[in-house]
């Protein structure tokens, strides 16, 4: 089956630590995108990428990092400069031409921290 | 006008109401819109997309009223299962990347 597979579920942050969330997708999509969502809040854009080694920040980017060496392929760090981590990370993908198409989602990490 | 703005709710209805979420975007060039469905603590699924003035999908219906920028989705017939957060979303920003609203929470009682 296609689609686009999230890991960890759940992952556990120290004080001081970078950790790295994990997005593979087999639908062949060029475009790939991290978004941030807490509680009772919409999705805020981190990072995109519409193609591989190349991507931009989104709208919240601070203490983020992201590569696109695959186009499978794009994880997300959260680095220790990201003061807030708390939250829940959604992955996303569009289809090739994605203007005008919708975004399939991963089905997410909850982020927390020890 | 925000980019895109909901009623957060909640909406409570009974089974079998008739419910009726209005979203309204600010981008007028907007072409392709789309709603999704979040339940709790688990990723946005997509529930309807919108190309034209609307789409109906069984008990579901979007309609786009382009002159005065709003979307809605109507549910009919409101099954228990349909307790979500339902998530308005229009293109926007420089490459066309997708703007989620807050989302509108429903919930159907019994």
């Amino acid at each position: 089956d296609g689609g686009i597979t999230q890991s960890p579920k759940y992952l556990f942050r120290k004080e001081g630590q970078n950790v790295t969330l994990s997005c593979e997708q087999n639908l062949n999509h060029d475009a790939m995108y991290w978004y941030r969502q807490d509680p009772g809040q919409g999705l805020r854009l981190i990072y995109y990428s519409q193609i591989v080694n190349d991507f931009q920040k989104g709208d919240i980017a601070e203490g983020y990092s992201v590569s696109r060496e695959k186009k499978e392929s794009f994880p997300l760090t959260v680095t220790s400069a990201q003061k807030n981590p708390t939250a829940f990370y959604l992955c996303a993908s569009r289809t090739p031409g994605a203007r005008g198409q919708p975004q399939h989602f991963g089905d997410g990490t909850r982020l927390s921290i020890l | 006008r925000k980019e895109v703005e909901q009623d957060p709710g909640p909406f409570n209805v009974p089974e079998g109401a008739t419910v009726a979420f209005n979203c309204t975007y600010s981008n007028s060039a907007s072409q392709s819109f789309f709603w999704y469905r979040q339940d709790c603590r688990k990723e946005p699924k997509l529930l309807m997309s919108v190309y034209s003035s609307g789409n109906e999908d069984g008990r579901f219906t979007a309609q786009l009223n382009r002159a005065s920028q709003y979307i809605s989705l109507l549910i009919r017939d409101s099954k228990l299962s349909d307790s979500a957060t339902y998530l308005c979303v229009v293109p926007g920003g420089s490459q066309g990347n997708l703007i989620f609203g807050k989302g509108t929470k429903l919930s159907v009682k019994p």
